[in-house]
């Protein structure tokens, strides 16, 4: 297993343009997680599946924002009518349910988005 | 989920060690304590988590008091390549799923 994977790397898109960035989580992991970034600061929660369910969205994500987790696998997340707000590194992590104690974070390493 | 507090930035030498300290004064019972490492361009790496008094891996320790209220990252002979961002979470498993990210502590390393 190489871990999780993030793709593209990064992304150049104009104001108003549609962009979608998929994440393939560690294979056994059923909770995938989607953060912002931008720079320094420190990652912003956006929202997180358990399998293909989608549990919880952070009220940063707006309307145009929305993710998927068909059949529990991969990840999209879609970002309509970009803004140059939206220009961050789009970080995408899993990791397994471990009952009792918390889990460790697998993270990928991002998709950076610059909306000119 | 409780908030946790640490200092915006660190600055230390190549060899010496180095202690973060993260205050978390409403940690509940349930809680552990994790800190990841980010460089830059990169996602934040796990680095240990513990619940109380002292954890040690090949990395760092992790001192815990009684109280839990705070917990210190020690890194021990430090060198360029420790030049990061150091983030301290507080949470648990079944509630803490949106596990939430700090400001963090900038560390920078000198030769």
């Amino acid at each position: 297993d190489t871990g999780v994977s993030q793709d593209p790397r990064h992304k150049i898109t104009k104001r108003g343009q549609n962009v979608t960035f998929r994440c393939d989580p560690i294979s056994e992991h059923n909770r995938l997680y989607w953060y912002r970034q931008t720079l320094g600061q420190g990652p912003e929660f956006l929202t997180y599946f358990q399998n293909e369910a989608q549990l919880e969205k952070s009220r940063l994500l707006s309307d145009r924002f929305s993710a998927e987790r068909p059949k529990g696998s991969f990840s999209t997340l879609e970002i309509q009518r970009t803004e140059q707000g939206d220009s961050a590194m789009y970080l995408c992590a899993s990791r397994e349910e471990t009952g009792a104690r918390t889990g460790e974070l697998f993270f990928g390493e991002g998709s950076r988005l610059t909306v000119l | 989920l409780a908030k946790t507090t640490q200092p915006i930035s660190m600055d230390s030498y190549e060899g010496q060690e180095v202690n973060i300290t993260c205050s978390h004064n409403n940690i509940a019972t349930n809680d552990y304590i994790t800190w990841y490492q980010q460089f830059p361009s990169q996602g934040p790496r796990f680095i240990i988590q513990g619940y109380k008094t002292k954890v040690t891996n090949e990395v760092a320790s992790l001192f815990i008091p009684a109280d839990r209220k705070s917990s210190t990252l020690s890194l021990p002979r430090v060198s360029l390549s420790d030049t990061a961002v150091y983030y301290c979470l507080v949470g648990e498993d079944s509630s803490a799923s949106k596990i939430i990210f700090g400001s963090g502590t900038r560390l920078s390393i000198r030769p």
